[in-house]
């Protein structure tokens, strides 16, 4: 099975700052990797697919970037929105999810 | 509007069952591979569950034996049937939607609780 392990776990931040996330995983996923954002309460929402494509309607402050073994998350200019938990994924071999990144107000 | 709607949870003894069901309107079901992830209070996703368009599933290995995953594309629908339920099950469960190879999980329904518990 492929683990997926994001890092941090929790980060605090301002309205404003850059972010990075970063997930690695047990083994290469090529570039079959998603990022989620989940607010308390709610259904995922996806962000990025093949590590860097945007979805549809996700504004331009996140981009993806990575393949292989280690992705990054990145929103540029952190706004009152964003503050949620982060979820990468990788789907080369079924499917996993990180453990999940708490963005939270600084 | 693309919408996935989850109903069947409930609370359940250990050892007993419950059949979740998803229904799904807005898009061309039939082309989507479906899934069912989960989630225990304060914790993590977890996939669950998957069946391909041509009817093939796939399980993660702690329901392996115990859930089954089926779909009933002139219904609209997904189904995940739950037996020999643990309290280990205890979580929300999403069905979730892909628009074939290559791309994530882009249509999430909101999630049904599911409780196992004597």
């Amino acid at each position: 099975d492929i683990q997926m392990t994001q890092s941090p776990s929790t980060l605090s931040a301002s309205v404003g700052d850059r972010v990075t996330i970063t997930c690695r995983a047990s083994q290469s996923v090529s570039s079959w990797l998603a990022w989620y954002q989940q607010k308390p309460g709610k259904a995922p929402k996806l962000l990025i697919y093949k590590a860097s494509t945007l979805e549809s309607g996700v504004p331009s402050r996140f981009s993806g970037s990575g393949s292989g073994t280690e992705f990054t998350l990145t929103i540029s200019s952190l706004q009152p929105d964003d503050f949620a938990t982060y979820y990468c994924q990788q789907y080369s071999s079924y499917w996993t999810f990180g453990q999940g990144t708490k963005v939270e107000i600084k | 509007e693309v919408q996935l709607v989850e109903s069947g949870g409930g609370l359940v003894q250990p050892g007993g069952s419950l059949r979740l069901s998803c229904a799904a309107s807005g898009f061309i079901f039939s082309n989507y591979d479906m899934h069912w992830v989960r989630q225990a209070t304060g914790k993590g996703l977890e996939w669950v569950s998957a069946i391909g368009t041509a009817g093939d599933t796939y399980y993660r290995g702690s329901v392996k034996g115990r859930f089954t995953i089926s779909r009933e594309n002139a219904k609209n629908s997904l189904y995940l049937q739950m037996n020999s339920l643990r309290a280990g099950d205890t979580a929300v469960y999403y069905c979730a939607g892909k628009p074939g190879y290559g791309y994530a999980f882009d249509i999430w329904g909101q999630g049904t609780m599911v409780t196992v518990s004597s």
